[in-house]
């Protein structure tokens, strides 16, 4: 059976503060790794990562992949209390990628 | 605003009863993906559809159906409902290009 696992489920840490996120996954035909970020209601894209090693940013965020160990972590550097959401970790898999494969989330709460 | 669009944003009804939810995919994407997420839970995939034609299945209750249209909006049915459907249910349409999958608003049922 597939299986996305994140972690922490929770993470209360103060502004400024670093933290890393956790993504572990045991899918068959492994694809695509994708991480979201959800607020209030649609999960919103952050990177979708594909290979090994390669290191994607977006401001001070980032997020790195682990094909032979098979993890993901999502940095998030400087934190601002905009940063507070829950966290969801995907890993596309099968023939023509076509599922799409949800971790059950880590809950970021960014205290001023 | 991801472009795809769900209706209704919000519903009530009573247990044993039929609904269903309608989602518009971005233009130009054909594909369309189902989602549940119920309190503190991940995002469950449930179906996707590609150009009118069902491509993967998740964890779908038989007593939930779907389908995607020529004009490639999608709906949902849900029958026979049980106090357990109620949660969120998004609707997803992907861009094959960048891999990046676009999250509409959701849909929350509430079973009373």
């Amino acid at each position: 059976e597939d299986k996305v696992v994140q972690s922490p489920l929770s993470l209360v840490v103060h502004e400024g503060d670093t933290v890393t996120l956790n993504c572990s996954y045991e899918v068959t035909n492994f694809r695509s790794l994708l991480w979201y970020k959800q607020e209030k209601k649609a999960p919103t894209f952050l990177f979708m990562l594909t290979s090994s090693g390669i290191e994607k940013k977006s401001g001070r965020l980032s997020s790195i992949l682990d094909k032979k160990e098979l993890f993901s972590i999502l940095n998030i550097t400087a934190t601002q209390t905009g940063d507070s959401a829950v966290y969801l970790c995907a890993v596309s898999k099968g023939e023509g990628a076509q599922k799409l494969v949800f971790g059950q989330g880590t809950r970021l709460t960014i205290n001023p | 605003d991801s472009g795809v669009t769900q209706t209704p944003k919000h519903l009530i009804t009573a247990t044993g009863q039929r609904v269903t939810l309608r989602c518009s995919p971005r233009s130009g994407d054909l594909s369309v993906y189902w989602y549940q997420q119920s309190l503190d839970q991940g995002l469950q995939f449930l179906i996707q559809y590609y150009n009118g034609e069902e491509r993967a299945k998740g964890n779908i209750l038989e007593r939930f159906s779907a389908q995607q249209f020529p004009d490639l909006h999608s709906e949902l049915n849900l029958s026979s409902l049980e106090l357990g459907d109620s949660a969120l249910y998004f609707c997803a349409s992907r861009n094959w290009r960048t891999g990046e999958l676009f999250f509409g608003e959701g849909s929350r049922l509430t079973v009373l």
